[in-house]
């Protein structure tokens, strides 16, 4: 079964630096997402990407976030500068079709530390 | 705005026994509600979801309910086994058929232990 892979699974930085995360979606999906979960509490939306640009953002994805998809696979979320508060997991996800239409699915996540 | 309340945020049943989870939302133009179930550790996984035009769907052990007058949909777990503990969380999005404004908003979770 086709599933959203994400590197790497862990990731330990010190406060300032920048961080690239990766993901791979399904290869037939058109949408793709990261979220984000802090320890022990919920999911949260940071950025949706469609079409070759974002469709949405919520207000969590500052101006140190960016997200790029560099060639016909990948899926990148780049924190610029890292908070102590951007520790969490971090779940790229993707749907083949609008959400309500289709399932999202989700990757094993990236957990990023930042010390 | 987009905000769901989702109680208990923890669940101890006896196996055997159902669990029900409940969650409220403020966004009139939800229309697809889906639930979640999250494993120590691991990624969320679909579980079961229903559209405004159903007021009920239900899996095997798994149901939801959709009160859209209310605001409120609800996830029924019964015979519960220990393979049901984890965590679940519901979600809530528009139906819009547009590119843009794809999401889902998440409940803050239900900690579910089944006792054997």
């Amino acid at each position: 079964e086709p599933e959203v892979t994400q590197t790497p699974s862990h990731q330990v930085t010190q406060m300032g630096q920048e961080v690239i995360l990766r993901c791979v979606p399904i290869s037939n999906h058109l949408y793709f997402y990261w979220y984000r979960q802090i320890l022990g509490q919920k999911v949260e939306f940071l950025v949706s990407f469609y079409n070759n640009e974002i469709s949405e953002k919520s207000e969590i994805f500052d101006d140190q976030f960016s997200v790029e998809r560099p060639d016909g696979s990948n899926f990148t979320l780049k924190i610029r500068s890292t908070k102590l508060e951007d520790s969490a997991m971090y779940f790229c996800a993707s749907s083949e079709v609008l959400l309500a239409h289709g399932e999202l699915f989700f990757g094993e996540g990236s957990r990023l530390t930042v010390l | 705005g987009e905000n769901v309340e989702q109680h208990p945020s923890t669940l101890s049943v006896q196996e055997g026994d159902s669990a029900v989870i409940k969650c409220t939302y403020s966004d009139s133009a939800s229309n697809y509600f889906p639930w979640y179930k999250q494993e120590l550790g691991k990624r969320p996984q679909l579980i079961i979801d229903i559209r405004s035009n159903v007021g009920e769907k239900k899996d095997q052990r798994i149901a939801v309910t959709l009160n859209k007058t209310a605001k409120h949909f609800s996830l029924h777990i019964t015979e519960t086994q220990p393979e049901d503990s984890a965590v679940y969380f519901c979600a809530e999005r528009p139906l819009e058929f547009k590119a843009a404004g794809n999401k889902l908003t998440f409940g803050g979770g239900t900690r579910v232990l089944v006792k054997p």
